[in-house]
């Protein structure tokens, strides 16, 4: 089946140190793929999207994606974490271009000072 | 610009009741859709909508009813709520397809079922 997997529930960096969030799709075809962070009683807001223009993809508060094919992943990452950074993150999928986005389960990042 | 919008932000109802959540934006978009979030599962689609008139099921559709008669608000309906429905709802709005386009989300209603 079409999906998409993240790896780690809970995920710990200290500030300063590099962030790595974990994201894996299974798909026939060329996926979209996101990134969405959650903030402490909020709504999702979108850090970037992977839609086949660049591999690389530069998001929002200096994140970025790098989506890779031959490994089926699209990790988001971080150079230097700060305590604002501190989230649930979800990966997200589409493979048809359709109206149906299928969502990870989410990584709850927290920042260690 | 308000936004996606939606009311209330807590409600507890008890089973068997019936309620409204509701969900307004006013950027004009077309396309509009409901999610559940519970622990360790991420977002579930309930129900989509592409247009005024349209509506369409998602992953976990049974419980709940929509329509959409105006392109600003699409409520979504408990008809009788069950203690499986304690959740987290977002409502969702995009310019275009939600599976291509930014997706724009509401703060949430919070609901607890007894």
């Amino acid at each position: 089946a079409q999906s998409v997997t993240q790896l780690g529930s809970h995920v710990s960096v200290s500030e300063g140190a590099l962030v790595l969030l974990r994201c894996n799709y299974s798909s026939s075809v060329p996926p979209y793929l996101f990134w969405y962070v959650q903030y402490p009683n909020q709504g999702l807001q979108l850090l970037l999207k992977y839609t086949s223009a660049a591999t690389l993809v530069k998001g929002i508060n200096g994140f970025e994606a790098e989506f890779k094919k031959s490994e089926t992943s699209f990790h988001l990452t971080k150079p230097s974490a700060h305590m604002s950074d501190a989230a649930e993150y979800f990966c997200a999928f589409n493979n048809f271009g359709n109206e149906k986005l299928t969502f990870g389960t989410g990584t709850r990042l927290t920042i260690i000072p | 610009n308000a936004g996606v919008t939606q009311t209330p932000k807590f409600q507890v109802l008890k089973t068997g009741q019936s309620m409204t959540l509701q969900c307004a934006q006013d950027m004009n978009h077309e396309y509009m859709s409901w999610y559940r979030q519970d622990p360790g599962m991420g977002l579930r689609l309930i129900h989509y909508s592409v247009g005024a008139g349209i509506t369409d099921q998602g992953e976990v559709p049974n419980g709940y009813n929509v329509s959409r008669s105006t392109t600003e608000d699409f409520p979504l309906r408990l008809l009788s709520a069950a203690p499986s429905q304690t959740s987290v709802y977002f409502c969702a709005s995009s310019p275009g397809l939600a599976g291509v386009e930014t997706q724009y989300f509401g703060p949430g209603t919070r609901l607890l079922v007894l």
